[in-house]
């Protein structure tokens, strides 16, 4: 079975302008996380959608917003970048959304802003 | 708040020696904790968690983690270690809908 995808792969944008990162979850999970990870440092979660409904949003500006569609495929959008948003952004999928489920990981979309 | 905390940013180890690489959490409630391997320019692979019951718990690729609530610890550890396990190796306690990370440990393992 395939895994999490994600794409782009690598993405190089200029400040203030947006993106769109996309990520497909494993077949029959229905939970998609969204984390940031800044090099040098542990991912940072940022949302989860369950079911297509926010369930959980991280200390993120509202320059951050995501969505989740009928397929449970989902979309992770930045306003207005700035350098600070350079990162590797991560995906996760998961059955349920219980503390007990095992969030797998995609490749990352690398996001470079100058 | 939760948290984990990982002591070390760096562990070496000759390869064929067993590996240890640490982690503390805190947590208000039962502790829920996983391990993630990260190779370079790669995307997290899932090893092993502990959510009850035996508090040695048994993963992917050789690893095993041993839970201690009286020490709120969960190392990592493999019995004999491989160039191969060279990576970065990050420990994570789960929250309502959220994976809480530690900031990671690199293991490189000298031929």
């Amino acid at each position: 079975d395939a895994g999490v995808t994600q794409s782009p792969t690598h993405l190089i944008k200029t400040r203030g302008q947006q993106v769109t990162l996309r990520c497909s979850p494993i077949s029959g999970h229905k939970s998609v996380s969204w984390y940031q990870q800044v090099l040098g440092q542990g991912p940072q979660f940022i949302f989860q959608y369950y079911e297509k409904e926010e369930r959980g949003r991280g200390n993120f500006p509202d320059r951050f917003s995501a969505r989740q569609f009928p397929n449970y495929s989902s979309e992770l959008n930045v306003n207005a970048l700035l350098l600070g948003d350079s990162a590797l952004y991560l995906c996760a999928s998961s059955l349920r959304d219980t503390y007990t489920d095992t969030q797998y990981f995609g490749p990352g979309t690398r996001l470079t802003v100058l | 708040a939760q948290s984990v905390a990982q002591p070390e940013d760096q562990v070496n180890v000759a390869e064929g020696n067993p590996l240890t690489v640490k982690c503390t959490y805190s947590v208000s409630g039962n502790p829920y904790l996983f391990w993630y391997v990260q190779y370079p320019n790669r995307g997290l692979q899932f090893l092993l968690k502990y959510i009850t019951g035996d508090n040695l718990v048994k993963g992917s690729y050789g690893f095993e983690a041993e839970f201690n609530k009286s020490q709120t610890s969960f190392h990592l550890k493999k019995p004999s270690a491989l160039v191969s396990d060279s990576a970065l190796y990050f420990c994570a306690v789960s929250g309502y809908s959220t994976l809480t990370f530690g900031k990671g440990t690199m293991l490189l393992v000298s031929p």
